[in-house]
């Protein structure tokens, strides 16, 4: 499909393991957002890409979190020595525009840490 | 403090009934969109506000933006179990990047 994809859609992990999460924007797509959504909460912003630029990083939460992108591709999300609260959806999002165009969702990773 | 303020954070009804939610903010904003994110979903656009005084409908959805383009308002009417969901109102002013409000959450039950 033409959507932006996530994977894996549900990651279990223990406590202290590093985890990766994967996101696919939508083919041209110059900006992609990372979310953080807790159970039964809003979004929290994570990070945002938008082209060439530097990224903007103020929403992540510790220097356990970083985030890279492929030119204007794939991103990956990593989160090193995850602890209990780092469980929640985490969402990708891509924009053709950046600012206040429309973003496109990808359906969210699950990530439960033991 | 958000930058946009959403109220009241969970509205529980019975179906046949309406809602307004509301979205406030003390900046200035060139659009406003509103998303609704069902269950297990990521969230999707419901419309985007352009104009000062812009009124969108969108079957039994009613969206408002405020003269000063610093509110918004959505109202359903004769809600449905459907319109179940979690609802973003999200702007981005000055040009930075897009910011999403804290949500409300609606449950219209049968």
């Amino acid at each position: 499909g033409a959507g932006v994809s996530q994977s894996p859609s549900n990651k279990v992990t223990e406590k202290g393991k590093d985890v990766e999460l994967r996101c696919d924007p939508i083919s041209g797509h110059t900006a992609l957002y990372w979310y953080r959504q807790r159970l039964g909460q809003g979004l929290e912003f994570l990070i945002y890409f938008q082209g060439n630029s530097a990224p903007d990083k103020s929403g992540l939460p510790s220097d356990r979190f970083s985030a890279e992108r492929t030119g204007e591709s794939v991103s990956t999300l990593t989160i090193q020595r995850t602890q209990q609260e780092d469980s929640a959806v985490y969402l990708c999002a891509s924009s053709l525009a950046q600012g206040a165009g429309e973003q496109f969702f990808g359906p969210g990773t699950r990530l439960t840490v033991l | 403090t958000q930058l946009l303020e959403q109220s009241p954070q969970f509205l529980s009804i019975q179906e046949g009934e309406n809602l307004t939610v509301y979205c406030n903010s003390s900046s200035v904003f060139s659009s406003l969109q509103w998303y609704r994110q069902e269950p297990g979903e990521g969230p999707v656009l419901l419309v985007t506000v352009v104009t000062g005084g812009e009124v969108k409908k969108l079957k039994r959805l009613t969206f408002q933006f405020g003269d000063a383009r610093k509110d918004s308002s959505l109202h359903i009417t004769a809600a449905q179990p459907g319109d179940t969901g979690l609802y973003l109102c999200a702007g981005a002013p000055a040009g930075n990047k897009l910011t999403f409000g804290g949500g409300t959450r609606v449950l219209v039950k049968p």
